[in-house]
């Protein structure tokens, strides 16, 4: 069964400062990785995904994913952070060769960023 | 064009009662799935759907629940017998069929249990 693991329950960054939040994942197959934003009172947004191809790849609001399979994890990473990108961060993941199934969540990582 | 809507966004019931949710998802999406948020915590996977095969049930909690979906379109979670642990926020989301599809979220039922 596959699963995902977000180390960190909270990162504080300065507004104009590089992020990063952190994912590591478990699956037998080839792992489909997502991220998705939550701000208060709203649903996820999907932010961006890996299917397979070039690791760093480019989502939605600036922010990009670095997929590392001998690290076998999948941080999210913004060059430069705003106050507006504080938020709860969800990575996920997916079993690429076992045919459809759950999409499988981390426990979320809160962003904070002070301005 | 509509999202994946969600009703009602707030319900609050007795212990003991029955609740059900319900799901629209995206017109054209094959798969829907049912995710449990509890305060200040991560996505709980319930059960999805997927066409006309048998749903994944592997995360439903216990058997006060159950979920239905008509086709490829509406969906119902039902709670029976609602405890206290069952309050949280439920989501919905439905994708296309390819496993390459993200899942695109409604807003949630917040479910409070008195």
């Amino acid at each position: 069964a596959q699963s995902v693991a977000q180390p960190e329950d909270q990162v504080n960054v300065a507004e104009g400062n590089p992020l990063t939040v952190k994912c590591t994942y478990s699956v037998s197959g080839n792992p489909y990785l997502f991220w998705y934003v939550q701000y208060p009172n709203r649903g996820l947004q999907f932010l961006l995904k890996y299917i397979t191809g070039d690791n760093l790849v480019k989502g939605s609001y600036g922010f990009e994913a670095e997929f590392n399979k001998s690290q076998t994890s999948f941080h999210l990473k913004k060059p430069s952070a705003l106050v507006s990108d504080s938020a709860l961060y969800f990575c996920a993941v997916r079993d690429g060769d076992t045919g459809f199934q759950k999409l499988v969540f981390g426990t979320g990582t809160r962003l904070l960023v002070s301005p | 064009g509509a999202g994946v809507s969600q009703s009602p966004s707030n319900k609050v019931t007795e212990k003991g009662k029955d609740v059900e949710l319900r799901c629209d998802p995206i017109s054209g999406h094959t798969a829907l799935y049912w995710y449990r948020q509890r305060l200040g915590q991560g996505l709980e996977f319930l059960i999805y759907f997927q066409g006309n095969s048998a749903p994944d049930k592997s995360g439903l909690p216990s058997d006060r629940f159950s979920a239905e979906r008509t086709g490829e379109s509406v969906s119902t979670l039902t709670i029976q017998r609602t405890q206290q642990e069952d309050s949280a926020v439920y989501l919905c989301a439905s994708s296309w069929t390819s496993r390459e599809s993200p899942l695109h979220f409604g807003n949630g039922t917040r479910l409070t249990v008195t």
